[in-house]
């Protein structure tokens, strides 16, 4: 079958760094998405993986290993905005995202 | 660029009642659109998937007689729930995929650009 196993909730301090691993099996693969969803609102895109190692996008940068099944998003100089599900969600051989339940990522002052 | 809209944000209905939900690409061609229902606190759940121009296709257990979806253009498409429950109350949020170039600088064109949601409510 095909599933995605993410933290359910992480809590990190303002200013600080902070790494959501998520781990995902699929029926082929087409890519990772990270997307970004505040409490009561639509998904927002935040990056796009399909070959293996770091792409780095201001703040956040977002790591695939394709052989390991594995991505993480990695979140620097946090803010308190950055409070947020994030949703990691690889795509399969359709084309189709898989979504899981996402990482509750709190941030304290 | 890649923006979505989604009319209405919010509905409030009667049970029995039909309920018409708009997606919009506004500054991009979408020749597939998603539609989702998110419960709260969990995951997004795929309904259809509508390509301009042709029938859309309902994930396993979705009723196409109860959400009729309609993609008429490249930047449109729409749900309609039919004769609405309480149990159909929930976040529909749509997706569209951009084509081509557009949205090229964000992602790829197999990114999905997310509407704002609608809540509806059915009392």
């Amino acid at each position: 079958g095909q599933n995605i196993d993410q933290p359910t909730e992480m809590t990190a301090t303002e200013g600080a760094i902070v790494q959501i691993n998520c781990t995902y099996q699929t029926s082929g693969f087409n890519g990772l998405f990270w997307y970004q969803q505040h409490a009561g609102e639509a998904p927002t895109f935040l990056s796009y993986n399909v070959l293996d190692g770091l792409e780095e996008k201001g703040r956040f940068s977002s790591f695939l290993s394709r052989s390991k099944g594995y991505s993480y998003l990695l979140l620097k100089e946090l803010q308190m905005k950055d409070s947020a599900s994030y949703l990691c969600a690889p795509m399969d051989s359709n084309y189709q995202l898989i979504w899981g339940a996402g990482t509750k990522l709190i941030i304290k002052p | 660029g890649a923006v979505v809209s989604q009319h209405p944000s919010w509905v409030i209905c009667k049970s029995g009642t039909s309920v018409k939900i708009e997606c919009r690409s506004l500054d991009f061609q979408a020749t597939t659109m998603f539609w989702y229902r998110q419960f709260p606190k969990q995951s997004l759940m795929l309904m259809a998937t509508s390509n301009e121009g042709s029938k859309a296709t309902y994930e396993q257990g979705v009723e196409k007689d109860k959400f009729l979806i309609n993609h008429a253009s490249l930047t449109l498409s729409t749900l309609t729930v039919t004769s609405a429950h309480p149990e159909d109350s929930s976040f529909y949020i749509c997706s569209a995929r951009a084509t081509g170039t557009s949205g090229s600088s964000h992602g790829n064109q197999e990114t999905q650009y997310f509407g704002p949601g609608t809540r509806l409510l059915v009392l």
